[in-house]
C-alpha cells in the first residue's frame, strides 16, 4: 500500500505562470511533510517544508499548503522559471513516533517541466 | 554546508559480483539511509541505521546488506550483484528530525 502518491507523472507550464504539484497520503500518523527537488545526476535537495500543525508555509516563489481533513498537500511555485524544471518529491514523516529515526516515506516524483 | 559524499558516480559490475557502496557525512547525523531510485517508482528505502551498528530494513532489502562501523560512514553491499539490481542508489543522512541530505548518487550497471 503506497502511503504517499503523487498522482501526475508530469507537469508542462510556461515560463511565469504558476505551477502546482500535488501528493496525497494515507497515513494519519504522518506530522511532517517536505518537498525536495531533484536535477538529473545529482542527489534531492530540501526544498521546503510543513509541519501538520499549520495549513500554510511560504518560502519566496514556493508555497505549500496541507489540508489535513483531506490527506492533500500541495507545492505551488509562483512565478515558474525554467531553472524550476526538475522532479519534485513530497515526503511524509511521523515525527511523534519515537522509532521514526528521522524516516520518511517518499512519493514517486513529478517531473515539472518549465517552458521558456 | 552538510556534506554526504558516495565513493563513486558511476559503476559497471557483473553478475554475481559482491559490489561496496559508500556512505559518508560530515555533520555527525545519528541517522543513515539507503534508497534506490528507479524511473516511475521513486525513492525506496532499502535500510536505514539511527546508530552505530544499529540496522533496519526499509523497504525493499532482500538482495541488500548494509554496516555501520563508524558514525560518519554507511555502506551497502550486494553479496551477489544481479541484473535487476541496475540503478541509481542514494544515500542520506538526517539529524533527529525528518529533513535528509542527499549524495549525488551512485549509478550501478549490473551486466
Amino acid at each position: 500500500d503506497q502511503q504517499v502518491k503523487q498522482n501526475s507523472p508530469s507537469l508542462s507550464v510556461q515560463e511565469g505562470r504558476i505551477s502546482i504539484l500535488n501528493c496525497d497520503y494515507t497515513n494519519s500518523m504522518f506530522d511532517y511533510f517536505l518537498w525536495y527537488k531533484k536535477y538529473p545526476a545529482e542527489g534531492p535537495t530540501f526544498l521546503i517544508s510543513i509541519s501538520s500543525i499549520k495549513d500554510k508555509n511560504e518560502d519566496g516563489r514556493f508555497t505549500v499548503f496541507l489540508n489535513k481533513s483531506a490527506k492533500h498537500l500541495s507545492l505551488h511555485i509562483v512565478p515558474s522559471q525554467p531553472g524550476d524544471s526538475a522532479v519534485y518529491f513530497c515526503a511524509a514523516s511521523a515525527r511523534g513516533l519515537n522509532t521514526n529515526a528521522g524516516k520518511s516515506t517518499f512519493g514517486d516524483g513529478t517531473t515539472l517541466t518549465v517552458k521558456p | 554546508d552538510v556534506k554526504v559524499t558516495q565513493s563513486s558516480r558511476y559503476l559497471v559490475k557483473r553478475t554475481g559480483e559482491k559490489v561496496f557502496l559508500e556512505c559518508v557525512q560530515d555533520m555527525d547525523h545519528e541517522n543513515m539511509f539507503w534508497y534506490r531510485q528507479d524511473p516511475g517508482l521513486g525513492l525506496r528505502l532499502i535500510y536505514f541505521s539511527y546508530d552505530v551498528k544499529m540496522k533496519e530494513k526499509g523497504d525493499i532489502p532482500e538482495g541488500y546488506s548494509v554496516s555501520r562501523e563508524k558514525k560518519e560512514r554507511f555502506s551497502l553491499i550486494l553479496e551477489s550483484a544481479s541484473t535487476n539490481q541496475t540503478s541509481m542508489y542514494l544515500c542520506a543522512s538526517s539529524w533527529t528530525g525528518a529533513l535528509q541530505y542527499f549524495g549525488a548518487g551512485t549509478r550501478l550497471s549490473v551486466l
